[in-house]
């Protein structure tokens, strides 16, 4: 079993819909959850980081969180061509992340 | 702040020579970490240093090898190169303190012939 999966993709939505992205993770005592955005060619970059189980929001994007069924999630509302990149899911371990294999989204204009 | 940099950008080395990569951290950033990112495998943790000490290691050989200064800065060595050693090499900052946010560097893509 992989440390974290997500869901393969591709994901192609219309612009102005929601893309939702989830994530499931091995270890049940990690606690920092973080989601990073990789457009073609470049280096990951961090939009979002969670801790806590629920919801938290940071414009467009919400990342949800459920430690007991271990899963991690990200929507991105309103979706803009501009989002159309690989988003990869990370948990961090002991002094490490571990990385998803990401999900590829494609914003239809 | 200046963000995470590292050099060279790119890089072709034939089989069985060897290449050091380096890493800056953003200023005031202890830790730094170096990921292998190819199309196959994705993402693979490569070690982590904190105040010159390495804390953890991934599952690559010992051809892998790393170091950090009392700046912070860090390199990465490979030894004896392999063809499966072309990859872009990612290198990552984080603050001191627990929530461990990483940020990237651009990358060094390294071709090996």
């Amino acid at each position: 079993q992989k440390e974290v999966e997500q869901n393969s993709g591709p994901l192609s939505v219309p612009e102005g819909a929601i893309a939702s992205l989830n994530c499931t993770y091995s270890d049940r005592g990690s606690q920092s959850f973080f989601w990073y955005r990789q457009y073609s060619g470049k280096s990951p970059e961090l939009i979002m980081s969670i801790y806590s189980n629920g919801d938290k929001e940071d414009g467009r994007f919400t990342a949800q969180l459920n430690k007991a069924s271990q899963y991690v999630s990200l929507l991105i509302r309103d979706s803009q061509p501009s989002d159309s990149a690989t988003y990869l899911c990370a948990v961090k371990g002991d002094y490490k992340l571990s990385f998803g294999a990401g999900t590829t989204v494609t914003v239809r204009a | 702040k200046a963000g995470v940099t590292q050099t060279p950008r790119y890089l072709i080395k034939t089989r069985g020579q060897q290449v050091t990569l380096s890493c800056s951290p953003i200023s005031g950033h202890r830790s730094v970490s170096w990921y292998q990112q190819t199309p196959g495998q994705g993402l693979q943790f490569l070690f982590e240093y904190f105040s010159e000490t390495q804390r953890n290691k991934g599952n690559f050989p010992g051809r892998f090898s790393g170091r950090q200064f009392s700046n912070s800065r860090s390199e990465m060595n490979v030894s004896t190169l392999e063809l499966g050693d072309s990859a872009l090499y990612l290198c990552a900052s984080s603050p001191s303190g627990g929530s461990y946010e990483q940020y990237f560097g651009p990358g060094t893509r390294l071709t090996v012939t």
